[in-house]
């Protein structure tokens, strides 16, 4: 059955560093999503992607973020300068075969980031 | 505002039936998913309801009221595996999920 991955499974780092999240969404999936969920809180959506170009952005996805689709199967997040509250489970998300928006969402197995 | 209500933890024996509930309040409504995420992983899709009523899937179910902005998962035949947190997510109008705080379930033998 096909999966969305995700490397690292965990990721440290010391604060002010760059980090790059990477996943690798269904083949055929053409919506692309982020999620983060802090230990012990509920999980929240950071950002959508289609078509090229971000469809959406919470609050929480400011000027410290950046995603890209640099080829065909890979989808990365980039946080520039990492804070201690960015510390989380990252989980990458896809939707949308032939079925269209309609479809739910599969979700990768996450990347712990650990901020230090 | 976006509010998504669910209880906080449930137990259960082996065996038995157990319905988990969900409330919400969201600026748009494209649908409702339960998700299963056991600790440390990722969430696991359960049940997609958009239209209003029961949809039925093995020893799970889940229904849904528009009107009453509600909707509950039902587990039927519990087994030790099911103990997990369980996810009452919306998707809104412009198709990002919206999650609540999740159930955290503990089934007994």
């Amino acid at each position: 059955e096909p999966e969305v991955t995700q490397t690292p499974s965990h990721q440290v780092t010391q604060m002010g560093q760059e980090v790059i999240l990477r996943c690798v969404p269904i083949s055929n999936h053409l919506y692309f999503y982020w999620y983060r969920q802090i230990l012990g809180q509920k999980v929240e959506f950071l950002v959508s992607f289609y078509n090229n170009e971000i469809s959406e952005k919470s609050e929480i996805f400011d000027d410290q973020f950046s995603v890209e689709r640099p080829d065909g199967s890979n989808f990365t997040l980039k946080i520039r300068s990492t804070k201690l509250e960015d510390s989380a489970m990252y989980f990458c998300a896809s939707s949308g075969g032939s079925g269209g928006r309609n479809n739910e969402q599969f979700f990768g197995p996450g990347t712990r980031l650990t901020v230090l | 505002g976006q509010n998504i209500d669910q209880p906080t933890e449930m137990t259960a024996t082996e065996g038995a039936i157990v319905q988990i509930n969900c409330t919400y309040q969201t600026s748009g409504f494209n649908g409702l998913f339960w998700y299963q995420q056991h600790a440390g992983e990722a969430p696991t899709f359960l049940s997609y309801n958009v239209l209003d009523g029961l949809e039925e899937k093995g020893r799970f179910s889940s229904f849904l009221s528009r009107s009453k902005g509600y909707s509950y998962l039902l587990l039927k035949e519990l087994q030790m595996k099911d103990s997990a947190s369980y996810l009452c997510a919306v998707r809104d109008n412009t198709d990002k999920l919206i999650f609540g705080t999740g159930t955290r379930l503990q089934v007994f033998p």
